[in-house]
């Protein structure tokens, strides 16, 4: 139980264009999504907490407009990264909750963007 | 800000020996969970650690969580190439609820 889809697993494309990440909870009901951002042979570094109907919580130093975040429903949520960049190339990884305390997360496989 | 210290970054080591990976903080977390994570894909959840002294174990794995709630520590034993991953601890707690903060991670190499 307990799987996160996440798509698509990778995105090569032209700098300038905008990307949209879907993450799903296939089996359960996400309160609470979260996206990370992970450089190679690093560990995972948080964008932003997500929570169904409501305007997601983004980490310092995050660029609200620059990484939209949707969460529109207890199944999905979507991470937009706008008019990205070079420099926005890395491995963005979701993971979805059921909520409360000590609940564990579950992770999608993670979408590989390259902006040429 | 909470932080999560893992050591150590790096372990290269043959097959069938042990294993040692820390995680340690100056603060208390209510839950200190572990995870694997191979090249490509996103983190596999191996165990949730939830109360002061706590051991778990899966299999030649065993988890423990501090007295105090403020480290942990996963110990491989017999060491076999699947192992081969990055390891990473995460923990929960203070006013950080639901959000977990993560430790740099351990890649380890387990050569047959």
């Amino acid at each position: 139980g307990a799987v996160v889809s996440q798509h698509p697993s990778r995105v090569i494309c032209k700098s300038g264009t905008s990307v949209k990440i879907e993450c799903r909870s296939l089996d359960f009901q996400a309160t609470t999504m979260f996206w990370y951002r992970q450089f190679p042979k690093q560990s995972l570094m948080l964008m932003a907490t997500s929570n169904e109907g409501s305007k997601a919580t983004y980490e310092q130093g995050v660029e609200k407009d620059k990484f939209l975040i949707n969460h529109a429903s207890l199944t999905l949520s979507t991470l937009t990264v706008t008019s990205a960049h070079p420099e926005d190339s890395s491995f963005y990884i979701c993971s979805a909750s059921w909520g409360g305390r000590n609940q564990p997360q579950h992770f999608g496989d993670g979408t590989r963007l390259s902006i040429l | 800000t909470q932080l999560l210290e893992q050591s150590p970054q790096f372990l290269s080591i043959q097959e069938g020996e042990n294993l040692t990976v820390y995680c340690n903080s100056s603060s208390v977390f209510s839950s200190l969970q572990w995870y694997r994570q191979e090249p490509g894909e996103g983190p596999v959840l191996l165990v949730t650690v939830v109360t002061g002294g706590e051991v778990k174990k899966l299999k030649r794995l065993t988890f423990q969580f501090g007295d105090a709630r403020k480290d942990s520590s996963l110990h491989i034993t017999a060491a076999q190439p699947g192992d081969t991953g990055l390891y990473l601890c995460a923990g929960e707690g203070g006013t950080s609820y639901g959000k977990l903060t993560f430790g740099q991670g351990t890649i380890l190499t387990v050569h047959p």
